[in-house]
This record gives C-alpha cells, structure tokens and sequence, in this order.
C-alpha cells in the first residue's frame, strides 16, 4: 500500500506557467486536502474537499483550483504561477472529515516559480 | 484572529526528557494534534487530544488543558532521531486544522 503519492518531486517553473500537482491515494479516504509549507509558517490549507464530487476554499485558495472526480485523485492547478507561489506542497487525506480525523500527508513536491 | 504559538527550537540531549509547549487562540475547539516532520519530509501523525488530560504513547506523552489553551509534547529518553519538528496544530470550530509554524528540537549527543 503507496498511502499518498505526490507527482512532481520537485519543479522549476516559469512565472506565468500553468502547472498541476498531483495526489493520488489508495486509502479510500473520504477528505483530500492541499496545504502549502513556508519557512517560519504554519502549514496553510489552500483547497479541501470532503468527499469526492465537492471542493472547498482554504486559507490561501488565491491563484489555485482543485477537481475531486474521484476518490482517489485530488490535483492542485497553478493557472499563471507567480513567485510567491514558491513553497512546499503537501496533499493530505483522512477518512472522513470532522473530529477526531487524523490526516496523513503525502511526501511533498517543492515547486519554485522563477 | 486566529493563533497558535510554538517556540522556534529547542536544544536537548541524547536520554534525557524534554517539553515542548503549545498555546492556543482559535474560533472553537474540536481537539488537538501533534506531528513530527522530519527534515525535507511530511509530518506524521505522533498523537491526538480533544479532553483535558494526560495522552501516553511509549516515550512520547501529550497533554491538553481546554480552559488554559494549552498542550504540550512530553519526549522521555530521547535518541538522536527524535531530531526534527514539532507541530502543534488544533482543529477550529469549522473543523480545519490551524497549525503552529513548528519546534525545531535539536538532540544533542
């Protein structure tokens, strides 16, 4: 069992480049989140969703989108890339959204935008 | 606003005990977790309250008190891969996670 895999490792991008992050997880998990991770930041949620067929907006949702076609699949769009977009991207699932669900994270990509 | 307050780092060593405290200020309260996240990887998930109390898991022990807005991690007999970050992230009255930027606790031998 993968759990949460997360395509690219890493990518350097072009500012005004459009790009998707990818999350793929195996679990079953009902929620899917999108957070990005900063120096000296708290992880800040950008996109979730609760289960599939819904979305919604996290803290930072700005120059971001998100699909949920599936259980299983939950990519993260970059529509024009700007460079403070550069970050550490990690997709989280739990198993349904609410108290008490713990969230486990995928590897990360690290996206820098030139 | 919203916000959780961590220190920065932390310096111990190798077998010996060491807390790490967690303050809190959020829209409601729906329980408290813990991750460790190692260096250039994700967090994991070390432990989770939502009652007043005491947490217990082998070496690491997390405590919660609601009324004060405060946790901490407790790590006993510390090993050099207890190296990494911690972090305090609490889930608000909408059910997000809001989390602490994190505390670096360095082992030292």
């Amino acid at each position: 069992i993968a759990g949460i895999t997360q395509a690219p490792t890493s990518q350097i991008l072009a500012a005004g480049r459009r790009m998707t992050l990818r999350c793929t997880q195996d679990m079953r998990h009902n929620a899917m989140y999108w957070y990005r991770q900063d120096l000296g930041l708290g992880l800040r949620l950008i996109h979730y969703s609760n289960t599939a067929g819904t979305t919604g907006k996290g803290e930072v949702p700005d120059g971001y989108s998100v699909s949920r076609a599936n259980t299983d699949d939950f990519p993260l769009t970059l529509a024009s890339a700007v460079p403070s977009q550069t970050s550490v991207y990690f997709c989280a699932s739990s198993e349904v959204a609410g108290e008490g669900d713990t969230q486990y994270f995928g590897p990360g990509t690290r996206l820098t935008v030139l | 606003g919203q916000n959780i307050d961590q220190p920065t780092e932390m310096t111990a060593t190798e077998g010996a005990i060491v807390q790490i405290n967690c303050t809190y200020q959020t829209s409601g309260f729906n329980g408290l977790f813990w991750y460790q996240q190692h260096a250039g990887e994700a967090p994991t998930f070390l432990s989770y309250n939502v009652l007043d109390g005491l947490e217990e898991k082998g070496r690491f022990s997390s405590f919660l008190s609601r009324s004060k807005g405060y946790s901490y991690l407790l790590l006993k007999e510390l090993q050099m891969k207890d190296s990494a970050s911690y972090l305090c992230a609490v889930r608000d009255s909408n059910y997000q996670l809001i989390w602490g930027a994190g505390t670096k606790l360095i082992i030292k031998p």
